[in-house]
């Protein structure tokens, strides 16, 4: 079946350490996004990819890192730079201008 | 930087009912696209409805319909009939034409009584 797999589903850390979500797709989308969600607060983009080895700061990159060396994947790394980075984390993908984005179904981090 | 408001937080409607959500955004681009998702209980996002700024005729989906005012830079949601399934966490979301961000706005978190 198509779509945008996201793994783990649950992930617990130490404060300090970083740590590496990931986002698979086979929808053959060229674009890829990664959204933090808190409360009250929506849906915060982290970076996006256009392309393949080609990705852009969202509104609230600092303490995260990407890449996207293959079409179908987009992973996330949290920092120890990230003050909170407890939060539910969501990846999405789309054809891109316009389109529809499809999304993953989350994971949820939890740093203690 | 693109900004959308939903100024809603909360909003409860009787089954069958009818609820309106307002969202607006702040843009000086005169192409570009709006979007309706769904975030249910179990978190999953599904698109509602999407509107083309170019296109004048307002956007239906089943019981979903839109009122898009762009000079207002409006886009609000109606929900008729609204039933049991439609509980759920609804966000407003822009995109600028010859782009690819995707910004979101809060939310606004939607409970049907029976």
């Amino acid at each position: 079946d198509g779509g945008i797999t996201q793994s783990p589903k649950y992930l617990f850390r130490k404060e300090g350490q970083n740590v590496t979500l990931s986002c698979e797709q086979n929808l053959n989308h060229d674009a890829m996004y990664w959204y933090r969600q808190d409360p009250g607060q929506g849906l915060r983009l982290i970076y996006y990819s256009q392309i393949v080895n080609d990705f852009q700061k969202g509104d609230i990159a600092e303490g995260y890192s990407v890449s996207r060396e293959k079409k179908e994947s987009f992973p996330l790394t949290v920092t120890s730079a990230q003050k909170n980075p407890t939060a539910f984390y969501l990846c999405a993908s789309s054809m891109g201008q316009g389109n529809e984005a499809f999304f993953g179904q989350g994971t949820r981090l939890t740093v203690v | 930087a693109q900004t959308v408001t939903q100024s809603q937080p909360e909003m409860s409607v009787q089954e069958a009912e009818t609820v309106t959500l307002s969202c607006t955004y702040d843009t000086s681009e005169n192409n570009y696209y709006l979007f309706w998702y769904k975030q249910p209980p179990s978190r999953q996002m599904i698109l509602v409805i999407r509107q083309e700024a170019y296109k004048q005729q307002n956007a239906t989906e089943n019981r979903f319909s839109v009122n898009f005012q762009k000079a207002a830079k409006s886009f609000s949601l109606k929900i008729s009939d609204s039933q049991l399934g439609d509980t759920a966490m609804y966000f407003c979301a822009f995109m600028k034409h010859n782009d690819y961000k995707l910004s979101f706005g809060a939310g606004t978190t939607v409970t049907v009584r029976a």
